[in-house]
């Protein structure tokens, strides 16, 4: 069972645009939703993350959106650039819980052509 | 303060064989994770390790074992590998249980 679910799997946008990668959660005792880039040969960097008690966070180029009642969230990257080429992990966790274990989407490889 | 690092990078075993892959954890961390990560997936959860105790395990088999030190570096033990284990190994470490993971680049672990 696929506890979060991302889309798309693969995005390719122009330098400049706006890259929008989507996903949905299940687990409604997930309280922290981070969001992590992978760059090829490297581990996942945490770039951002929202708690649900906000709808929008933002930090620089990027912004995530959060919808509760929806069970959805979704990363904006604006004025995207060649060096945000990657791949990107939207993830969920419980850390009041206990432990902070995300579990992750299956990734969208991002491409911004120059 | 040095980050998480993992050894070997790259690593290839034969199918039935063991390997042990190591992660020296964040300076003042006390717990670490180990994540597999095939190839077009997210990281899937293995387990975790606070205070040299296990703290939490994934949907893995028996076979897939750990340790954690009284310095916190870990270690990864897979008994009798798998064409399906090939795959790309994260540590993980937080300052403790609850607390945000920071990962290791990874060892690429093929079994032929």
């Amino acid at each position: 069972q696929q506890q979060v679910k991302q889309s798309p799997q693969s995005l390719i946008v122009q330098k400049g645009g706006i890259s929008i990668i989507n996903c949905a959660y299940e687990n409604t005792a997930f309280d922290y939703f981070p969001w992590y880039q992978q760059f090829p040969g490297k581990g996942p960097a945490l770039l951002i993350a929202i708690r649900p008690d906000v709808s929008e966070k933002k930090e620089g180029r990027f912004t995530i959106s959060f919808n509760k009642s929806a069970k959805q969230f979704s990363l904006h990257i604006m004025d995207s650039q060649p060096g945000d080429s990657a791949t990107y992990f939207c993830a969920a966790s419980s850390p009041g819980g206990g432990s902070y274990i995300p579990t992750f989407g299956r990734g969208t490889s991002l491409i911004v052509h120059p | 303060e040095t980050g998480v690092t993992q050894s070997p990078t790259h690593l290839i075993k034969t199918r039935g064989q063991q390997v042990t892959l190591r992660c020296s954890s964040q300076s003042g961390h006390n717990t670490v994770s180990w994540y597999q990560q095939a190839l077009g997936q997210g990281p899937q959860f293995i387990f975790q390790y606070y205070r040299e105790e296990e703290n939490g395990r994934g949907n893995f088999p028996p076979r897939f074992s750990g340790l954690q030190f009284p310095n916190y570096s870990s270690e990864l033990n897979v008994n009798a590998l798998e064409l399906d284990d090939s795959a790309l190994y994260l540590c993980a470490s937080s300052w403790t249980v609850n607390t945000e993971a920071f990962f290791g680049q990874g060892t690429r672990l093929t079994v032929v």
